[in-house]
């Protein structure tokens, strides 16, 4: 079945450290690939999405590149912030899919 | 702005006690879903409903409960029977069709008295 994989955390980092959180999935076809965000006590935010292969999305400064030959969509981000301090999740749609699959979350700690 | 208001923000729940959490959307989408999410989990989804007066079980439905009879609104009953409520609840919604992203509500946290 499908399934999404992300690297455990948490991570921490010093502010304006590279932030990388791997993601690899498992689907048929050609998947939908998600990244979402988690602050304390709230919902997730839709960060960013990538729809077809050597698709990159980007938001806030953050980006994933959906890679097929891998089955990868890591996400990265040249300079943390005490702000990006968060759980995120990776996620998919398969193909003519309705339901999204999570990845188990990966806690972010930046320290100023 | 449109989005989606889950209400109340903190319930507890006493032994043999039904209750219901609130999950209204604003943003006219046609599919609705519940998750549960326990300290350092991803999300288990509970039901999930596809378009007005439909829905289907995800993936740990037992103990819970849900109604979609109007297309705003997909209120999510914990029943007696859920024998380990504790947890965080969140609802989301989105445009029906393949591929659409989720937008999810800000949660009820939900605990045993």
């Amino acid at each position: 079945g499908n399934s999404v994989t992300q690297m455990e955390g948490p991570v921490t980092l010093s502010e304006e450290a590279f932030l990388t959180i791997n993601c690899t999935y498992t689907a048929t076809g050609y998947p939908s690939l998600f990244w979402y965000v988690q602050y304390p006590g709230e919902g997730l935010q839709l960060l960013l999405k990538a729809t077809k292969a050597d698709d990159k999305g980007s938001n806030k400064g953050f980006e994933a590149t959906y890679r097929k030959e891998t089955t990868s969509f890591h996400l990265e981000k040249g300079s943390v912030q005490v702000s990006d301090s968060a759980v995120y999740f990776c996620a998919l749609i398969s193909t003519g899919g309705f339901k999204t699959i999570f990845g188990a979350g990966t806690r972010l700690f930046v320290k100023a | 702005d449109g989005g989606i208001t889950q209400s109340p923000k903190y319930l507890f729940r006493k032994e043999g006690q039904n209750v219901t959490l609130s999950c209204e959307q604003n943003l006219n989408h046609d599919a609705m879903y519940w998750y549960r999410q326990d300290p350092g989990q991803g999300l288990r989804l509970i039901y999930y409903s596809q378009i007005v007066n439909d829905f289907q079980k995800g993936d740990i439905a037992e103990g819970y409960s849900v109604s979609r009879e109007k297309k705003e609104s997909f209120p999510l009953t914990v029943t007696s029977a859920q024998k380990n409520p504790t947890a965080f609840y969140l609802c989301a919604s989105s445009v029906q069709g393949g591929g659409q992203p989720q937008h999810f509500g800000d949660g009820t946290r939900l605990s045993i008295l």
